[in-house]
């Protein structure tokens, strides 16, 4: 069975800060990972993924991710957070093989919080 | 905008009410999938449609019964739902099979209340 963990339930910064999200992984086989971002009253937006190759995978809005393997992690990070970054994002996991519906497992959310 | 729409935005209902959610999308996937998100729980699949076969059901009980008629819409028919059911109900796409294919796509989702 694959799972995530969003170990924080909200994340507070300063605007002008780095900021970072975590994510933990557990899956069979060599993981695909994606971050998403929810903004109120909006469904999902994908961010970033990873999939092979670079460890540090660069998306939208000036996110990135560090995928690593021995840490099973996916953290999400951007150099210097904006007050419109606010929003919640998800960490999710698919493994292989067995998985033809190509199903997601979502972390339970980080709420990112960026004050002026 | 992703290119997935989701009808109604909103929708009050009571317990004995029939409604269905419709979810469309025009991008050329194949892959459709219904979520659902509550307050204060991670997400949950509910079903996946791969060219509009039924190739996941996790466990839904059958108050919720979905319809893929075509790899471009997707239906969520609801019938004697429970109070415990109001919740954000998404819909995704995915491209297909294949590498790069990879992504889900979300709509912006139906916000049910059940009274």
């Amino acid at each position: 069975a694959q799972s995530v963990a969003q170990p924080e339930d909200q994340v507070n910064v300063a605007e002008g800060n780095p900021l970072t999200v975590k994510c933990t992984y557990s899956v069979s086989g060599n993981p695909y990972l994606f971050w998403y971002v929810q903004y109120p009253n909006r469904g999902l937006q994908f961010l970033l993924k990873y999939i092979t190759g670079d460890n540090l995978v660069k998306g939208s809005y000036g996110f990135e991710a560090e995928f690593n393997k021995s840490q099973t992690s996916f953290h999400l990070k951007k150099p210097s957070a904006l007050v419109s970054d606010s929003a919640l994002y998800f960490c999710a996991v698919r493994g292989l093989p067995n998985n033809a519906g190509n199903m997601l497992t979502f972390g339970g959310g980080t709420r990112l919080m960026v004050k002026p | 905008e992703t290119g997935v729409t989701q009808t109604p935005r909103h929708l009050v209902m009571g317990m004995t009410n029939k409604k269905s959610l419709k979810c469309e999308q025009h991008l050329g996937h194949n892959a459709m999938y219904w979520y659902k998100q509550s307050a204060k729980k991670p997400l949950e699949l509910m079903f996946v449609y791969n060219f509009k076969e039924q190739t996941e059901n996790n466990s839904v009980p059958s108050r919720f019964s979905p319809e893929c008629p075509n790899s471009s819409h997707l239906f969520l028919h609801l019938h004697t739902l429970q109070p415990e059911d109001s919740a954000l109900y998404l819909c995704a796409s995915r491209p297909g099979v294949g590498l790069g294919t990879d992504t889900q796509y979300f709509g912006p989702g139906t916000r049910l209340t059940v009274l």
